[in-house]
C-alpha cells in the first residue's frame, strides 16, 4: 500500500529558526513527490520533486528528493510567523500523475 | 477564474441525515478530486473523476457516502446517512495534468 509518512507531526519555533520537515514515503510507482502549505483554508501548492538531489528553491523555503532514501525534506530559514501552518507532502500515484496520496502533515507554529 | 468552488462552506447537522456537497471545478480541467481531511487521518482522496467518469472509488469509506459528476462544470459529494464520525473538511480538487487545484473546503459537523 503507497504510504507516505510526515515527521514531526508538529514543531514550534521562535522567528528567526531554520527549520527542517520530513517526508518518507513507500510507493509502488513514484511519480513526483510534491509540498504545499495549508493555513486557513485549501492547501497551497509550493515545490513538486521529481528527480533526486536538486534542490527547489522559492525565497526562505527550499527541497530536496532522496530518491535513494525515499525522502524528501522541506526547509524554512528565517522563520517568520507568517510561516505557521500545516505542510503536506504528497506524491503523485495514478497513471495519469495527479491523483495525490497525503501525509498528515506538519503543524509548524511560529511564535514572535 | 473564481477558482474551484465549493458550497456549503460550513455545515452542521445531526447523525441520520443526508448532507450534500457541492463543487464547481475550474472551467477546462478534466479531472475532479473529492478529499476528506480530518486530524487523525491527515487528507485522504476518496473519489476522482475524469472526464465526468468516475476513475478511482476505493478511498470512498462505505456505500453511505456515494458522489456524482453529471457534467464538467458539477459534481456532488453525498453521504446518506451521515454519522458522527463523518465531521471532516471535504475538499473539492482540480486539475489539468501535472496542476492541482483546490477549494476552499466544506467543513461539516456531524452531531
Amino acid at each position: 500500500e503507497d504510504k507516505v509518512v510526515q515527521s514531526p507531526l508538529s514543531l514550534v519555533v521562535h522567528e528567526g529558526d531554520t527549520v527542517t520537515l520530513n517526508c518518507s514515503y513507500e510507493v509502488t510507482n513514484f511519480r513526483s513527490l510534491l509540498w504545499y502549505k495549508q493555513e486557513k483554508k485549501a492547501p497551497t501548492f509550493l515545490f513538486m520533486l521529481t528527480s533526486s538531489g536538486i534542490e527547489k528553491k522559492s525565497g526562505r523555503l527550499s527541497s530536496i528528493l532522496d530518491k535513494k532514501e525515499l525522502s524528501s525534506i522541506l526547509n524554512i530559514t528565517a522563520t517568520q510567523t507568517g510561516d505557521s501552518a500545516i505542510y503536506l507532502c504528497a506524491l503523485k500515484v495514478n497513471q495519469a500523475g495527479t491523483a495525490l496520496i497525503f501525509g498528515k502533515g506538519t503543524t509548524l507554529s511560529v511564535s514572535s | 477564474d473564481a477558482g474551484v468552488i465549493q458550497s456549503p462552506r460550513h455545515e452542521v447537522t445531526e447523525m441520520g441525515q443526508e448532507v450534500t456537497l457541492r463543487c464547481k471545478p475550474i472551467s477546462g480541467h478534466d479531472y475532479l478530486f473529492w478529499y476528506r481531511q480530518t486530524m487523525m487521518r491527515g487528507l485522504e482522496l476518496l473519489i476522482y473523476f475524469n472526464n465526468n467518469v468516475p476513475i478511482d472509488d476505493s478511498g470512498m469509506p462505505e456505500d453511505r457516502f456515494s458522489a456524482k459528476m453529471p457534467n464538467a462544470s458539477f459534481s456532488t459529494l453525498k453521504i446518506q446517512p451521515s454519522e458522527p464520525r463523518d465531521s471532516a473538511v471535504y475538499f473539492c480538487a482540480s486539475a489539468v495534468p501535472g496542476e492541482l487545484f483546490f477549494g476552499e473546503g466544506s467543513r461539516l459537523t456531524v452531531l
